[in-house]
């Protein structure tokens, strides 16, 4: 079974400072990670993806997630916070094949202030 | 390149009718799931298809069924709706090879009164 715990429903940073939005997962396989992007009244935008290879990886928007398998996380981070980058982020998990159900994470709302 | 699309994008329905919703995958995606997205959570998984078949269903009764089509278009139906049933509805594509990549649609809001 795969599950996904978001810490923090709610994350509020300044226009500029460092955004940290963390997830921990449970899986009895090697996972696949990824970190989606809803603003209101839409659907989800895919930020980044970890497969295999490199634990660091970089999506769109200047955010970047490590994947820490001996901790179980996959955090989401971003150097400076931009008013455009407030939404709601959801990590998910699924297994490493294709066509697997992805498991979501309650999401975190991410507001930015000027 | 076309991408996910849903119809409708709003509905509204009564206790005990029955609803149909459609999406389009992305050209070249032969795989399609669904997802329900109560307000304030994250999206949970109804079930998916491939190649017209069932290939997997979460934790959701019976009277949610759904459909695919030829052209990898798909069809989610919910029977004897109930007012827990209000969410948006999510479609997701996927393609072989894709690491398991789901592009999403902007969903279905449906409103069960």
């Amino acid at each position: 079974a795969q599950s996904v715990t978001q810490l923090g429903s709610h994350v509020s940073v300044s226009e500029g400072a460092l955004v940290l939005l963390r997830c921990n997962y449970s899986s009895s396989v090697p996972p696949y990670l990824f970190w989606y992007v809803q603003y209101p009244n839409q659907g989800l935008q895919l930020l980044l993806k970890y497969t295999t290879g490199a634990t660091l990886v970089k999506g769109i928007n200047g955010f970047e997630a490590e994947f820490k398998k001996s901790e179980t996380s996959f955090h989401l981070t971003k150097p400076s916070a931009h008013m455009s980058d407030a939404a709601e982020y959801f990590c998910a998990v699924s297994g490493n094949q294709a066509g697997t159900a992805l498991i979501f994470g309650k999401g975190t709302t991410l507001s930015v202030s000027s | 390149e076309t991408g996910v699309t849903q119809s409708p994008t709003h509905l509204i329905k009564t206790r005990g009718q029955q609803v149909t919703l459609r999406c389009s995958s992305q050209s070249g995606h032969n795989t399609v799931s669904w997802y329900q997205q109560a307000l304030g959570q994250g999206p949970q998984f109804i079930f998916q298809y491939y190649r017209e078949e069932e290939n997997g269903r979460g934790n959701f009764p019976p009277r949610f069924s759904g459909l695919q089509f030829p052209n990898y278009s798909s069809e989610l139906n919910v029977n004897a709706l109930e007012l827990d049933d209000s969410a948006l509805y999510l479609c997701a594509s996927s393609g072989l090879g894709s690491y398991n990549e789901q592009f999403f649609g902007p969903g279905t809001r449906l409103t069960v009164l």
